[in-house]
Protein backbone atom coordinates (compact mmCIF):
# COMPACT_ATOMS: atom_id res chain seq x y z
CA UNK A 1 0.00 0.00 0.00
CA UNK A 2 1.65 3.40 -1.15
CA UNK A 3 1.81 6.20 1.52
CA UNK A 4 2.92 9.56 1.57
CA UNK A 5 3.58 11.70 3.99
CA UNK A 6 4.20 15.04 3.79
CA UNK A 7 6.82 17.59 6.14
CA UNK A 8 7.72 20.65 7.03
CA UNK A 9 9.25 23.37 9.25
CA UNK A 10 6.16 24.55 10.18
CA UNK A 11 4.83 28.66 10.54
CA UNK A 12 6.07 30.73 7.67
CA UNK A 13 6.76 34.31 7.77
CA UNK A 14 5.33 36.51 4.50
CA UNK A 15 7.72 37.17 1.92
CA UNK A 16 9.69 34.17 2.80
CA UNK A 17 9.46 30.76 0.96
CA UNK A 18 7.67 27.89 1.95
CA UNK A 19 9.10 24.51 1.86
CA UNK A 20 7.82 20.90 2.08
CA UNK A 21 8.65 17.31 1.22
CA UNK A 22 6.41 14.62 0.38
CA UNK A 23 7.80 10.78 1.23
CA UNK A 24 6.67 7.84 -0.63
CA UNK A 25 7.02 4.35 1.38
CA UNK A 26 5.14 1.12 0.10
CA UNK A 27 6.34 1.74 -2.93
CA UNK A 28 8.79 3.43 -5.99
CA UNK A 29 8.59 7.12 -6.97
CA UNK A 30 9.87 5.83 -10.51
CA UNK A 31 7.06 5.45 -13.46
CA UNK A 32 4.68 7.77 -11.71
CA UNK A 33 3.74 11.49 -11.38
CA UNK A 34 3.85 13.30 -8.29
CA UNK A 35 1.53 16.20 -7.30
CA UNK A 36 1.20 19.20 -4.78
CA UNK A 37 -2.52 20.17 -3.61
CA UNK A 38 -3.37 22.36 -1.43
CA UNK A 39 -6.82 23.68 0.31
CA UNK A 40 -7.30 26.81 2.64
CA UNK A 41 -9.41 26.41 5.69
CA UNK A 42 -12.60 25.99 4.72
CA UNK A 43 -12.39 26.55 1.22
CA UNK A 44 -12.12 24.04 -1.44
CA UNK A 45 -8.79 22.24 -3.30
CA UNK A 46 -6.16 24.41 -5.78
CA UNK A 47 -3.46 22.21 -7.46
CA UNK A 48 -0.46 23.47 -7.44
CA UNK A 49 1.64 21.64 -10.05
CA UNK A 50 3.42 17.97 -10.15
CA UNK A 51 6.48 16.30 -11.36
CA UNK A 52 7.28 13.24 -13.28
CA UNK A 53 10.37 11.17 -11.48
CA UNK A 54 12.33 12.00 -14.65
CA UNK A 55 12.23 15.56 -12.96
CA UNK A 56 9.77 16.78 -15.99
CA UNK A 57 7.05 19.87 -14.39
CA UNK A 58 3.98 20.89 -14.81
CA UNK A 59 2.50 24.14 -12.74
CA UNK A 60 -0.44 25.99 -12.27
CA UNK A 61 -0.34 29.12 -14.19
CA UNK A 62 -1.87 31.27 -11.51
CA UNK A 63 1.02 29.86 -9.12
CA UNK A 64 3.79 29.33 -12.13
CA UNK A 65 5.94 32.36 -11.10
CA UNK A 66 6.47 31.40 -7.55
CA UNK A 67 6.87 27.22 -7.20
CA UNK A 68 9.67 24.95 -7.80
CA UNK A 69 8.65 21.15 -7.52
CA UNK A 70 11.59 18.81 -7.34
CA UNK A 71 12.34 14.97 -7.09
CA UNK A 72 14.91 13.00 -5.25
CA UNK A 73 14.43 9.88 -6.26
CA UNK A 74 17.31 7.87 -4.35
CA UNK A 75 15.33 8.94 -0.68
CA UNK A 76 11.96 8.68 -2.42
CA UNK A 77 11.04 11.94 -1.83
CA UNK A 78 9.69 14.98 -3.66
CA UNK A 79 9.23 18.39 -2.75
CA UNK A 80 7.36 22.26 -3.05
CA UNK A 81 8.87 25.23 -2.56
CA UNK A 82 6.34 28.44 -3.22
CA UNK A 83 8.33 31.81 -2.94
CA UNK A 84 7.18 35.10 -1.67
CA UNK A 85 4.34 33.54 0.41
CA UNK A 86 1.46 35.92 1.73
CA UNK A 87 -1.76 35.08 3.88
CA UNK A 88 -3.25 33.81 1.16
CA UNK A 89 -0.96 30.62 0.90
CA UNK A 90 -2.18 29.68 4.34
CA UNK A 91 -3.64 26.36 3.53
CA UNK A 92 -3.90 22.64 4.26
CA UNK A 93 -0.93 21.32 1.99
CA UNK A 94 -1.51 17.53 0.55
CA UNK A 95 0.84 15.69 -1.50
CA UNK A 96 -0.54 12.89 -3.69
CA UNK A 97 0.11 10.31 -6.48
CA UNK A 98 -1.07 11.00 -10.36
CA UNK A 99 -2.21 8.41 -12.60
CA UNK A 100 -2.10 9.65 -16.14
CA UNK A 101 -4.11 8.80 -18.11
CA UNK A 102 -4.31 10.15 -22.03
CA UNK A 103 -4.89 14.38 -22.52
CA UNK A 104 -7.27 14.50 -19.68
CA UNK A 105 -7.88 11.61 -17.51
CA UNK A 106 -5.43 11.77 -15.07
CA UNK A 107 -6.58 11.31 -11.46
CA UNK A 108 -5.20 11.53 -7.50
CA UNK A 109 -5.10 7.65 -6.57
CA UNK A 110 -2.68 8.23 -3.08
CA UNK A 111 -2.98 11.38 -1.12
CA UNK A 112 -0.83 12.19 2.19
CA UNK A 113 -3.25 13.21 5.33
CA UNK A 114 -2.23 16.69 4.84
CA UNK A 115 0.00 19.46 6.45
CA UNK A 116 -1.02 22.96 7.82
CA UNK A 117 0.66 25.49 6.77
CA UNK A 118 0.23 28.81 8.42
CA UNK A 119 1.52 32.45 6.58
CA UNK A 120 1.68 34.84 9.53
CA UNK A 121 4.44 37.36 10.78
CA UNK B 1 -9.26 30.30 -17.13
CA UNK B 2 -11.61 27.11 -16.92
CA UNK B 3 -14.08 26.85 -14.08
CA UNK B 4 -16.30 24.37 -12.82
CA UNK B 5 -19.43 24.91 -11.27
CA UNK B 6 -20.97 22.94 -8.21
CA UNK B 7 -24.03 23.19 -6.51
CA UNK B 8 -22.04 24.65 -2.59
CA UNK B 9 -25.09 21.67 -0.98
CA UNK B 10 -27.20 18.28 -1.59
CA UNK B 11 -29.74 17.50 1.07
CA UNK B 12 -30.84 13.62 0.65
CA UNK B 13 -32.86 11.35 2.62
CA UNK B 14 -31.01 7.80 3.73
CA UNK B 15 -32.52 5.08 1.15
CA UNK B 16 -32.75 7.56 -1.64
CA UNK B 17 -30.40 8.71 -4.34
CA UNK B 18 -28.30 11.63 -4.44
CA UNK B 19 -26.95 13.48 -7.46
CA UNK B 20 -24.21 16.01 -7.44
CA UNK B 21 -23.45 17.92 -10.90
CA UNK B 22 -20.53 20.00 -12.02
CA UNK B 23 -20.20 22.25 -14.83
CA UNK B 24 -18.08 23.55 -17.26
CA UNK B 25 -17.57 24.50 -20.98
CA UNK B 26 -17.77 21.36 -22.97
CA UNK B 27 -17.18 19.17 -19.74
CA UNK B 28 -18.48 16.02 -21.98
CA UNK B 29 -15.35 15.90 -24.22
CA UNK B 30 -12.68 15.86 -21.06
CA UNK B 31 -13.11 13.18 -18.53
CA UNK B 32 -14.10 14.48 -14.94
CA UNK B 33 -13.40 12.33 -11.98
CA UNK B 34 -14.53 12.71 -8.58
CA UNK B 35 -13.29 13.13 -4.99
CA UNK B 36 -15.09 12.14 -1.50
CA UNK B 37 -13.56 14.44 1.79
CA UNK B 38 -15.03 13.42 5.14
CA UNK B 39 -14.10 16.18 8.15
CA UNK B 40 -10.31 16.25 8.97
CA UNK B 41 -9.79 13.66 6.25
CA UNK B 42 -7.57 13.75 2.66
CA UNK B 43 -9.72 13.81 -0.26
CA UNK B 44 -10.49 10.23 -2.06
CA UNK B 45 -11.08 9.37 -5.64
CA UNK B 46 -14.53 7.42 -5.71
CA UNK B 47 -15.09 7.96 -9.96
CA UNK B 48 -12.06 8.46 -12.45
CA UNK B 49 -12.44 8.36 -15.68
CA UNK B 50 -16.39 10.02 -15.67
CA UNK B 51 -17.41 6.63 -14.53
CA UNK B 52 -14.86 3.89 -12.78
CA UNK B 53 -14.45 3.33 -10.16
CA UNK B 54 -11.25 2.41 -7.63
CA UNK B 55 -11.39 -0.94 -6.24
CA UNK B 56 -12.78 -0.35 -2.32
CA UNK B 57 -15.01 1.63 -3.47
CA UNK B 58 -19.06 0.73 -2.99
CA UNK B 59 -20.99 0.12 -5.97
CA UNK B 60 -24.07 2.76 -5.13
CA UNK B 61 -20.97 5.06 -6.44
CA UNK B 62 -21.88 6.10 -9.87
CA UNK B 63 -20.39 8.64 -12.42
CA UNK B 64 -21.72 10.34 -15.93
CA UNK B 65 -20.25 13.26 -18.52
CA UNK B 66 -21.70 14.47 -21.39
CA UNK B 67 -22.18 17.87 -22.75
CA UNK B 68 -21.20 20.17 -20.19
CA UNK B 69 -22.21 18.27 -17.14
CA UNK B 70 -20.90 15.39 -15.30
CA UNK B 71 -22.68 13.82 -12.76
CA UNK B 72 -22.12 11.84 -9.47
CA UNK B 73 -24.89 9.37 -8.67
CA UNK B 74 -25.01 7.92 -5.23
CA UNK B 75 -27.81 5.26 -4.56
CA UNK B 76 -29.59 3.85 -1.47
CA UNK B 77 -27.12 6.79 -0.10
CA UNK B 78 -26.10 5.94 3.10
CA UNK B 79 -24.84 8.06 6.66
CA UNK B 80 -21.53 7.32 5.84
CA UNK B 81 -21.28 9.30 2.92
CA UNK B 82 -22.26 12.35 4.25
CA UNK B 83 -18.87 14.54 2.95
CA UNK B 84 -17.83 16.59 0.69
CA UNK B 85 -17.14 16.23 -3.21
CA UNK B 86 -15.18 17.38 -5.59
CA UNK B 87 -15.17 17.33 -9.28
CA UNK B 88 -12.18 17.88 -11.39
CA UNK B 89 -10.78 17.78 -14.86
CA UNK B 90 -8.11 18.80 -16.93
CA UNK B 91 -8.07 21.94 -19.05
CA UNK B 92 -5.10 22.80 -21.13
CA UNK B 93 -2.46 20.47 -18.79
CA UNK B 94 -4.12 22.32 -15.82
CA UNK B 95 -5.99 20.53 -13.19
CA UNK B 96 -9.43 22.44 -12.37
CA UNK B 97 -10.93 21.83 -9.50
CA UNK B 98 -15.22 22.22 -8.51
CA UNK B 99 -15.97 24.38 -5.47
CA UNK B 100 -17.31 21.54 -4.20
CA UNK B 101 -20.60 20.15 -2.92
CA UNK B 102 -21.74 19.48 0.89
CA UNK B 103 -23.94 16.88 1.04
CA UNK B 104 -26.19 16.09 3.64
CA UNK B 105 -27.73 12.68 4.53
CA UNK B 106 -30.49 14.03 6.88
Amino acid sequence: QVQLQESGPGPVKPSETLSLTCTVSGGSISSYYWSWIRQPPGKGLEWIGYIYYSGSTNYNPSLNSRVTISVDTSKNQFSLKLTSVTAADTAMYYCARMVKIGDTGHSFDYWGQGTLVTVSS
Amino acid sequence: SYELTQPPSVSVSPGQTASITCSGDKLGGKYACWYQQKPGQSPVVVIYQDKKRPSGIPERFSGSNSGNTATLTISGTQAMDEADYYCQTWDNSTAVFGGGTRLTVL
